[in-house]
C-alpha cells in the first residue's frame, strides 16, 4: 500500500464546477504539501500545510491530522485549472525535508 | 527572489556526451534537491544536499554526479547517460526543517 493516496486519479469537469480532490497518507508528518504541474511543466507549490485550513483566490487546502487526510478544493472551476495536482507529505527528524509523493490527480476541465 | 531557477530548459545529449544541469536559488534555503521525473509518474528522489554536503543519495548510478559548490547552486553532471536517463529533471529547495519547497520548472532532457 502506499503512503500516500489520492483520489480520484482523473477528474473532468465543466468549467464553473467545485473540485475537490482527497489524499489520505499512513505516516507521521510534520506538513503536507499541495502541488500543481502543467503538461511537460515544472512543478508549483500550492499550499503547505501541518493543521487547519489554507485559502488561495479560487483554492482551498484542509487537513485532518488525526484522520490523516487532506482535500484540497477548487471553486469556480476554469479550464487553465487543467494540470495534474499531487500530494507530498514531509516527515520528522532527517526525513522532514523529503517529500513522499502521491500519484497525482489529473484534472481536466471543460469550456 | 523567490525562485528556483533551472538551466537549460531543454537539452538533448547523445551517449557519450558530457554535460551539466545547473540549479540555482537565492532564497537562503539550506536543503537543495534534485528529482528524475518520468512521464505520468510522481517525481523521483535523486539527491539531497544539506548545508552544502551530500545528505542522500538514493542509489543513483554513478553516471549521474551532483555538486554543490556554494549555499545558492547545485549542479548534476551527466556522462554516458542510456536512452532510459531520458526524463524531467527537477531541483527543488527548502529552508532545511522547515518545508516550505519551492520547485524549479524543470530540464526536459532526452537521450540518444
Amino acid at each position: 500500500k502506499n503512503e500516500v493516496e489520492q483520489s480520484p486519479q482523473n477528474l473532468t469537469a465543466q468549467e464553473g464546477e467545485f473540485i475537490t480532490i482527497n489524499c489520505s497518507y499512513s505516516v507521521g508528518i510534520s506538513a503536507l504539501h499541495w502541488l500543481q504541474q502543467h503538461p511537460g511543466g515544472g512543478i508549483v507549490s500550492l499550499f503547505m500545510l501541518s493543521s487547519g485550513k489554507k485559502k488561495h483566490g479560487r483554492l482551498i487546502a484542509t487537513i485532518n491530522i488525526q484522520e490523516k487526510h487532506s482535500s484540497l478544493h477548487i471553486t469556480a472551476s476554469h479550464p487553465r485549472d487543467s494540470a495534474v495536482y499531487i500530494c507530498a507529505v514531509a516527515g520528522y527528524g532527517g526525513s522532514q525535508g523529503n517529500l513522499i509523493f502521491g500519484k497525482g490527480t489529473k484534472l481536466s476541465v471543460k469550456p | 527572489d523567490t525562485e528556483v531557477t533551472q538551466t537549460p530548459k531543454h537539452l538533448v545529449m547523445g551517449m557519450t556526451n558530457k554535460k551539466s544541469l545547473k540549479c540555482e536559488q537565492h532564497m537562503g534555503h539550506r536543503a537543495m534537491y534534485w528529482y528524475k521525473q518520468k512521464a505520468k509518474k510522481p517525481p523521483e528522489l535523486m539527491f539531497v544536499y544539506s548545508y552544502e554536503k551530500l545528505s542522500i543519495n538514493e542509489s543513483v548510478p554513478s553516471r549521474f554526479s551532483p555538486e554543490c559548490p556554494n549555499s545558492s547552486l547545485l549542479n548534476l553532471h551527466l556522462h554516458a547517460l542510456q536512452p532510459e536517463d531520458s526524463a524531467l529533471y527537477l531541483c527543488a529547495s527548502s529552508p532545511r526543517g522547515r518545508g516550505g519547497y519551492t520547485f524549479g520548472s524543470g530540464t526536459r532532457l532526452t537521450v540518444v
